[in-house]
This record gives structure tokens, sequence and C-alpha cells, in this order.
């Protein structure tokens, strides 16, 4: 079956433009993260959906952050006014359900690059 | 506040030897789960090895295994046989069944695997 998917694959925008960045699960996760990792370092939690619902959001970095889910599946993380350090690769992953040992599936994330 | 510690940036190994990356945790969850995941230069995210907090005996997975010691809170993988394929990112990760299960991950060790 399909794997999480994420568009656009790369994304080069100018400073102060938004951006929207698109994550399709698998279809039936119900629990649905956006992190963020720059270059050279680990992943940073951004926030997490059960459902539409997004009962974490304390990864998000400021108020120009932003993300929707609708209809438990698609996810839009957008980011207005982009800044030079918001440049990092933005992955997504998925998971069946929440418990300690459920594996997230990751999709192949979205580089943004702001100039 | 959970954190991951992984304090070698990088590591070689021979083909056919084994290799152990370390990985030390905090938490004051009482129940928590360990990933590791390996990120090739591809950057994918995929998936290794799990450990539950609870679990008595040791993971493993094929050439993977998890050195886990509670006490001493460290999670440590182990590669056995290494193979040249397995030269990537390798990056150990906590979830916690109290919260949203985000993964919080460590900075991440470049494994590099030599002839």
């Amino acid at each position: 079956g399909a794997g999480v998917s994420q568009s656009p694959s790369n994304k080069v925008t100018e400073k102060g433009k938004d951006v929207e960045l698109r994550c399709d699960p698998i279809s039936g996760h119900t629990a649905l993260y956006w992190y963020r990792q720059r270059l050279g370092q680990g992943l940073e939690f951004l926030i997490y959906f059960q459902g539409n619902s997004a009962p974490d959001k304390s990864g998000l970095p400021s108020d120009r952050f932003s993300a929707e889910r609708t209809g438990e599946s698609v996810s839009t993380l957008t980011i207005q006014r982009t800044q030079q350090e918001d440049s990092a690769v933005y992955l997504c992953a998925s998971s069946f359900e929440t418990s300690a040992d459920n594996e997230q599936f990751f999709g192949p994330g979205t580089r943004l690059t702001v100039l | 506040a959970q954190k991951i510690t992984q304090t070698q940036p990088g590591m070689f190994v021979q083909e056919k030897e084994a290799v152990t990356l370390d990985c030390t945790y905090d938490t004051s969850d009482p129940s928590y789960g360990l990933f590791w995941y390996k990120q090739p230069s591809s950057g994918e995210m995929i998936f290794l090895i799990y450990q539950g907090s609870y679990d008595q005996q040791n993971a493993t997975e094929g050439r993977y295994s998890l050195n886990f010691q509670k006490a001493r809170k460290s999670a440590n993988l182990v590669i056995s046989a290494s193979q040249l394929g397995d030269s990537a990112m390798y990056f150990c990760a906590m979830s916690a069944s109290y919260n949203t299960d985000k993964l919080i991950f460590g900075t991440g060790t470049r494994l590099q695997v030599f002839p």
C-alpha cells in the first residue's frame, strides 16, 4: 500500500512569502505528526493531530506557523511571512493510533528554502 | 522534560564488524518507548527497532538489537555484521504514553562503514 506522501518535495520561496506544505498520511492512520529537521540536526516536533483535532501544538515555533487536518486525512502546514531561519526539511509522519509502541511512518519530507 | 542524548557525532566501523551507537534518555514518565531510526543520504526516516519501558527482554530485529539498561537510562543500538549499506545517520528517539506520543529525537550519529 501507499506510504506517507508529501508535496511539494522542494520549495524555494522568497522571504516574507507564505507557503503551504501538504501531507497525505497512510489511509486509516488516525495520528499525524509534523516535524522539522534543520540541516545536520535531529528532528524537532511541531504539531500532532488525533483525527482532525490538534491537542498538541507545543512545538510550533511562532504564530506564523499553523496547521490543519481535514477528513482525518490530509494535513496542511502553513508558514506565513517566511523567514530564512524557516529553511529546513519538514517531515510528516502518521501512525495507526496513539500509544507508546506505535511506529510512526515518515514521509519523504519537503525541503523548504527561504531566500 | 524529556531528553535524548547521543554523544557520538560520528562513528566508523569496518564491514562485517559489530558497532554500538550510544543513546541515553531522561524522562519522569513511568511508561515510555524508545525507537531507533535510520536516515540515509536520501533523507527518508526508516524505522529500525522499538523497546518499551516495561519490556523485560532487549528488542532484536535481524542484525539490530537494542541494549536496554533501564537503571542507567540507556538504549544503545547494536548493529552486527555491518554492511556498506548501513552507512547513514542514526537517530534515537523517545515517546511517552501520557502525552501525544510525539517523538523526541537525539542529534544523531553518522555511521560510516568502510570495506
